[in-house]
């Protein structure tokens, strides 16, 4: 299995601040790596795929990066709707993995 | 639009079978390359990916619990189903059923596109 590692698994941060969440794989998985918004009660939403390309109808404030091991999702500035908690997915051979999580609070 | 919507009861009892289906509305579950997972989060934890299963009826679960479940799919009634025997109090969770959709191109890839609300089960006798 693809085990999937992010951090920090939870951060504070204001209103502005800019974001940066940061997933490692245990085997490369080229571009094989998305990111999904969760907020509590609410199934997750896919805000990033195949490592950088932005969903449709997300703000464009949310970016990914990375390849092979390393990826990042970054959200430039803050806003009040964005504390929740993220997560990545790896889409590259089954069983498909999820990291364990990066709540993002308020400071 | 597309819509998933998991059913099945929210109580079960410990040895037992939890049964859930997914319904799929707004359009046919046969129309694309798409493939439909169940996943799963226990409270206050993270998610956990319990397998997926192609129109065709190719399924791919997660080996952790691959000696208990079944999905099967029924194209007809745009519905999948998710069954999981022996379960135990590890097993309660939300539910979730998803579709992931198939990007093409140079090389292809798949997201997870359209979740259902989710379900909670609970285990206990």
């Amino acid at each position: 299995d693809i085990q999937m590692t992010q951090s920090p698994s939870s951060l504070s941060a204001s209103v502005g601040d800019r974001v940066t969440i940061t997933c490692r794989a245990s085997q490369s998985i080229s571009s094989h790596l998305n990111w999904y918004q969760q907020k509590p009660g609410k199934a997750p939403k896919v805000l990033i795929y195949a490592a950088s390309n932005l969903q449709s109808g997300v703000p464009s404030r949310f970016s990914g990066s990375g390849s092979g091991t390393d990826f990042t999702l970054t959200i430039s500035s803050l806003q009040p709707e964005d504390f929740a908690t993220y997560y990545c997915q790896q889409s590259h051979s089954a069983p498909l993995t999820f990291g364990g999580g990066t709540k993002v609070e308020s400071k | 639009q597309v819509q998933l919507q998991e059913s099945g009861p929210g109580l079960v009892k410990p040895s037992q079978t939890l049964s859930l289906t997914c319904t799929v509305s707004g359009g046919s579950m046969s129309s694309g390359s798409d493939y439909w997972s169940w996943i799963r989060q226990p409270a206050g934890k993270g998610l956990e990916w319990i397998g997926r299963i192609y129109t065709s009826g190719y399924t791919n679960y997660n080996p952790s619990l691959k000696s208990r479940v079944t999905i099967s799919v029924d194209t007809s009634k745009n519905q999948f189903s998710l069954s999981l025997s022996s379960v135990t109090a590890a097993d309660t969770a939300v539910y979730y059923c998803a579709r992931a959709t198939l990007v093409r191109g140079v090389i292809s890839y798949w997201y997870f596109d359209l979740w259902g609300r989710g379900t909670l089960v609970t285990v206990s006798s």
